[in-house]
């Protein structure tokens, strides 16, 4: 199993600014992800990514918007720019997969209000 | 495209009945897994469940159950003598490799579940 740590857990954050949201990973992964999951709705891939390449970002989600860093292969970055409040939404962290391991592994989330 | 149905959206019961929260997916693919997940009220995602496409065995895991139906494309889950600790939300999954290799999880929409003391 894996266990993920995400910063901050929580921030309120004005419109325009921007904030960069931490994944640390307890063991070595190949991928990891990225989740949205917007108030009262479902989780939706933002991007995957694979260490020492570009993110691969789903539709409807862009590199301007979500910039992505994977330094090393036990972190990754997710910054939302330019925010306003419909970015406001619990954004997960996840690494595994069902093809590499047992389940896909979540970290605890990072609750953003935009005002 | 991959797709995953959770119909119900919230289903109200009271404690020790059994509930059944339904699952309907839809994907191209002839391999690809599926997943059950809760989020209690703190918010973290509770791995429940995975399930490969060639294992149609039902499996029961203490008061949870889950039924998957290859021929009507559903993995439906039971928990029986529900209990006040099993409010949440439930979310059904759907895993296909993707270009690249690459594994995304389709969510669906969730099934909130009240269970009434």
């Amino acid at each position: 199993s894996a266990v993920i740590s995400q910063k901050p857990s929580r921030d309120i954050c004005q419109r325009g600014t921007s904030l960069t949201i931490q994944c640390q990973v307890d063991s070595q992964v190949t991928m990891m992800f990225w989740y949205r999951q917007q108030p009262g709705q479902s989780l939706t891939l933002i991007a995957t990514a694979n260490q020492g390449s570009e993110a691969t970002y789903e539709s409807g989600f862009v590199i301007d918007k979500f910039p992505i860093s994977r330094p090393n292969l036990t972190f990754s970055t997710l910054t939302v720019s330019n925010m306003s409040p419909e970015d406001s939404s619990i954004y997960l962290c996840s690494v595994g997969g069902a093809w590499s391991y047992n389940e896909q592994f979540f970290g605890p989330g990072t609750r953003l209000t935009v005002l | 495209a991959q797709k995953v149905t959770q119909a119900q959206t919230e289903i109200s019961v009271v404690e020790k009945e059994d509930v059944t929260l339904d699952c309907v997916y839809e994907t191209r693919d002839t391999t690809y897994y599926l997943f059950w997940y809760k989020q209690p009220p703190s918010g973290e995602l509770v791995f429940l469940i995975r399930r490969n496409s060639f294992d149609e065995q039902n499996e029961i895991s203490g008061r949870y159950s889950w039924n998957f139906q290859k021929s009507t494309s559903s993995f439906n889950f039971t928990i029986t003598a529900s209990q006040v600790v099993d409010s949440a939300v439930y979310f059904c999954a759907l895993s296909e490799r993707g270009h690249f290799g690459n594994e995304k999880l389709t969510f669906g929409t969730g099934t909130r579940l009240t269970i009434i003391p």
